[in-house]
């Protein structure tokens, strides 16, 4: 148990739709970061919050964008939803240089 | 966005074999991860490496930073059936926040 909670865990959404995912962090832990995984790959890096605040952000366009709560907790928002969208998505709680410790993922489809 | 390449893509060994896998990247890294994937979970983190040449242990497991912070090895001795799922190395860079990660190796282990 990494006490990393993802919500909800399995999803389907119809294309064009938004969705929102949410991520409680481990307590103590200051960072969120978000990785979208896709079938048969290694997950890649969404963005970052550190104290609620964007601190990073890969190769994905703008309609992926999400919040970090007082708590640390977060959410990522997937707008205008596409078939490609179709993936695991996974929460990493951390210390901002620390290691990052996953939760179990939330598994969207998109149809 | 940066995948390391990780090798071998699968392998197939019978209970009791040493198991040995590396993770290679075309940027000079400051940390290392290696983490252990089931199907439809999330990533749990077995090793953190922080400096270069590096050797760490986690039970059965052994892992180390290379020399020249472009690669990482990961050991598994005397393995068992529950070894069985999808190693990913991560790697990060002293700028930027976020993990790049392996495109993963298989392990089948056969009792």
């Amino acid at each position: 148990e990494t006490g990393v909670t993802q919500s909800p865990t399995h999803l389907i959404k119809t294309r064009g739709q938004q969705v929102t995912l949410r991520c409680s962090s481990q307590s103590g832990h200051n960072t969120v970061s978000w990785y979208q995984q896709a079938l048969g790959q290694g997950p890649q890096f969404i963005f970052q919050y550190y104290r609620e605040e964007e601190n990073g952000r890969g190769n994905f366009p703008p309609r992926f964008s999400g919040l970090q709560f007082p708590n640390y907790s977060s959410e990522l928002n997937v707008n205008a939803l596409e078939l490609d969208d179709s993936a695991l998505y996974l929460c990493a709680s951390s210390l901002l240089t620390g290691r990052a410790f996953f939760g179990q993922g939330t598994r969207l489809t998109v149809v | 966005g940066q995948q390391l390449n990780q090798s071998p893509q699968s392998m197939f060994i019978q209970e009791g074999e040493d198991v040995s896998m590396n993770c290679t990247s075309s940027s000079i890294f400051n940390t290392w991860l290696w983490y252990k994937q089931d199907p439809g979970e999330g990533p749990v983190l077995l090793i953190a490496l922080y400096k270069a040449g590096e050797l760490t242990s986690n039970g059965r497991l052994t892992a180390q930073f290379g020399i020249t912070r472009k690669d990482s090895f990961l050991n598994i001795s005397a393995s068992i059936p529950s070894d069985v799922g999808i190693y990913f190395c991560a790697g990060k860079a002293n700028t930027g926040n976020q993990f790049y990660f392996g495109t993963g190796t298989s392990l089948t282990v056969i009792p």
